[in-house]
């Protein structure tokens, strides 16, 4: 177990709505990332967080917001949401931001925009 | 453009067997070059990692191998067990930036037949 927890598990949901997904990091973990996981284009890196501040943006559709709280948990927000967007979202922490502070993922969220 | 190639991308191995995957980057600047190993249902978990200041490193079963001047570096798996059988990526980055400029390969499903 990474320490990671991510909710919910599956999400299933119809073209044009908007959804949250949430992370909570490893204790102590300053860190949080975001990821995208597709058959087609394997992970791709969203956006990342560090202890409350956005450090940098991927390939983040405009749709999709993200935000670190005080508590250091993260919210993922995808809106106005297409059949393109069906995925699996990946949060990962790490301790501080480097090399020497690997990355621990979460087990995921299931997105399906039917 | 795809900066971490990685192949095959899919693998059937014998219970035994030694089973080989490799990648190939472009980035001549990046000097970190982790593996992550994902199960079913489950995030990628960092496995094994090499700096290019060694040729190889080596873990239990699992070993990297690394050529500076090919830009290649790959995965050998000794003794494959049926409890290998996950989703296996490359990546690479700079060990001076951030956890977010982890480049990731696209991803090997191996899988080691009893």
């Amino acid at each position: 177990d990474s320490g990671v927890t991510q909710t919910p598990k599956h999400l299933i949901t119809a073209t044009g709505q908007r959804v949250t997904l949430r992370c909570s990091p490893r204790s102590g973990d300053l860190s949080v990332y975001w990821y995208q996981q597709s058959l087609d284009q394997g992970l791709q890196f969203l956006i990342q967080y560090y202890n409350g501040e956005e450090r940098a943006k991927g390939n983040i559709l405009e749709r999709f917001s993200a935000q670190q709280f005080p508590d250091l948990h993260s919210e993922l927000n995808l809106s106005s949401l297409e059949l393109g967007d069906s995925a699996l979202y990946f949060c990962a922490s790490s301790v501080a931001d480097g090399y020497n502070s690997p990355l621990h993922f979460g087990n995921g969220t299931r997105l399906t925009v039917t | 453009q795809q900066q971490v190639k990685q192949s095959p991308q899919s693998l059937i191995v014998q219970k035994g067997g030694i089973s080989i995957i490799n990648c190939a980057y472009e980035n001549t600047a990046f000097d970190y070059f982790p593996w992550y190993q994902q199960f079913p249902g489950k995030g990628p978990a960092l496995l094994i990692a090499i700096r290019p200041d060694v040729s190889e490193k080596k873990e239990g079963r699992f070993t990297i191998s690394f050529n500076k001047s090919a830009k290649q570096f790959s995965l050998h798996i000794m003794d494959s067990q049926p409890g290998d059988s996950a989703t296996y990526f490359c990546a690479a980055s700079f060990s001076g930036g951030s956890n977010y400029k982890l480049t990731f390969g696209k991803g090997t499903l191996l899988t080691v037949n009893p």
